[in-house]
């Protein structure tokens, strides 16, 4: 079974900051990563996706995220935090090709102080 | 082009009651999961649905049930509703149903079980 671990529930940056926000999983297969984002009253929106090939992913809005095999880890980062940035962010995970379903960390909630 | 939509947005039941929920796919898409958010959790997954039949299924007992009719829609019921059925319960679509996908999820509906 796959499981995801991210670490811390909140974040607090301030506006221009590095964003960062730490993602660990659990899988017996190579995984298939992602992050999400959910402003309030929304869906989740896909920021980005690691499958296979390069481990530096990059997504929407300049985030981006690293695979690290020895480290099970996937975390994402933002060079600069921008107020829109506020959300919370979700790491998936799935096992294989086969595995339809998205097994999701518990979030992080990001604030930007202006 | 329409994304995906949900309804009814907020929903308010009682112990023991049954309740329906409904998805329509964004445009071109085939593929339909439903998940289960609850508060300050990550999106659990119910089940997804593709050509009709149930595909996958996650650990939710047999009161979840769901159904995808011939132009993709879809509905989630829920029987003998608990008071832990609270959550906001969220669809996503896909063309096809191999992981990685990118998923287009709706805002949700938002239940209360009282």
């Amino acid at each position: 079974a796959q499981s995801v671990t991210q670490l811390g529930s909140h974040v607090s940056v301030s506006e221009g900051a590095l964003v960062l926000l730490r993602c660990n999983y659990s899988s017996s297969v190579p995984p298939y990563l992602f992050w999400y984002v959910q402003y309030p009253n929304q869906g989740l929106q896909l920021l980005l996706k690691y499958t296979t090939g390069a481990t530096l992913v990059k997504g929407i809005n300049g985030f981006e995220a690293e695979f690290k095999k020895s480290e099970t880890s996937f975390h994402l980062t933002k060079p600069s935090a921008h107020m829109s940035d506020a959300a919370e962010y979700f790491c998936a995970v799935s096992a294989s090709s086969n595995d339809y379903k998205l097994s999701f960390g518990a979030g992080t909630t990001v604030t930007v102080r202006a | 082009d329409a994304g995906v939509t949900q309804s009814p947005t907020h929903l308010i039941k009682t112990r023991g009651q049954q309740v329906t929920l409904r998805c329509s796919p964004k445009s071109g898409h085939d593929t339909v999961s439903w998940y289960q958010q609850a508060l300050g959790q990550g999106p659990q997954f119910i089940f997804q649905y593709y050509e009709e039949e149930e595909r996958q299924r996650g650990n939710f007992p047999d009161r979840f049930s769901g159904h995808q009719f011939p132009n993709y829609s879809s509905e989630l019921n829920v029987n003998a509703l608990l008071l832990g059925d609270s959550a906001l319960y969220l669809c996503a679509s896909s063309l096809g149903f191999t992981v990685g996908e990118k998923l287009f999820f709706g805002s949700g509906t938002q239940l209360s079980v009282l």
